[in-house]
């Protein structure tokens, strides 16, 4: 089945600085790559996603990047936040063999820490 | 229009018991998935309902199962609870043939 591997684990900027988290993924069949962004005792909120023949996708200031061939995608944010705060998610989904729909497979989380 | 809702938010069980988690699908969604997300980890695919059958599952056991009934809300049911099961129980709804996923706020399972 697919693995995600995803880093770092916790990812400490300044206010207004860049932050990016890397995954890689291991099933070249996946398809669909989302982020989720989790604050503390809240549901995972999707925040960007991504299919496998976009390789860069925006939305303000969140962009999201895939590789394809080295089976790797990436978060930006800039100009962060102290509302950024938060666990990120990155997570990838496929369709099984038969057709029936593979449930998203998650990275382990990057806790980003936003230092005012 | 409406999110997706889960019940109940807590829920504190002893090892051995039955549990039935509870949710409603964001209107205009047909697909519920379920997933296990234990404390600092990423959530891990349970299953998938679509048309009131399972169309997709992860690596659980048969004690886990689920429900999905017309009006597309879901039932998880976990038999024999073990102390591991203590986790916070998602579910996220999608429209067939669509893949973005929309959570519910879980429901925090403890098994002592």
């Amino acid at each position: 089945g697919e693995n995600v591997e995803q880093h770092p684990s916790t990812l400490s900027v300044q206010e207004g600085d860049s932050a990016v988290i890397k995954c890689t993924y291991s099933d070249s069949a996946s398809n669909y790559f989302p982020w989720y962004k989790q604050e503390l005792g809240k549901r995972p909120q999707l925040i960007i996603d991504i299919r496998s023949n976009v390789g860069e996708k925006k939305d303000q200031r969140i962009a999201v990047t895939l590789n394809k061939t080295a089976k790797h995608f990436s978060l930006h944010i800039t100009e962060t936040q102290p509302e950024d705060s938060a666990v990120y998610f990155c997570a990838a989904s496929g369709v099984m063999a038969g057709g029936g729909a593979d449930g998203l497979t998650f990275g382990k989380g990057t806790h980003l820490i936003i230092q005012p | 229009e409406t999110g997706v809702t889960q019940s109940p938010t807590h829920l504190i069980k002893t090892r051995g018991q039955q549990v039935t988690l509870r949710c409603s699908s964001q209107s205009g969604h047909n697909t519920v998935s379920w997933y296990q997300q234990a404390l600092g980890q990423g959530p891990q695919f349970i299953f998938q309902y679509y048309r009131e059958e399972e169309n997709g599952r992860g690596n659980f056991p048969p004690r886990f199962s689920g429900l999905q009934f017309p009006n597309y809300s879901s039932e998880l049911n976990v038999n024999a609870l073990e102390l591991d099961d203590s986790a916070l129980y998602l579910c996220a709804s999608s429209l067939k043939g669509m893949e973005t996923q929309y959570f519910g706020p879980g429901t925090r399972l403890l098994v002592l």
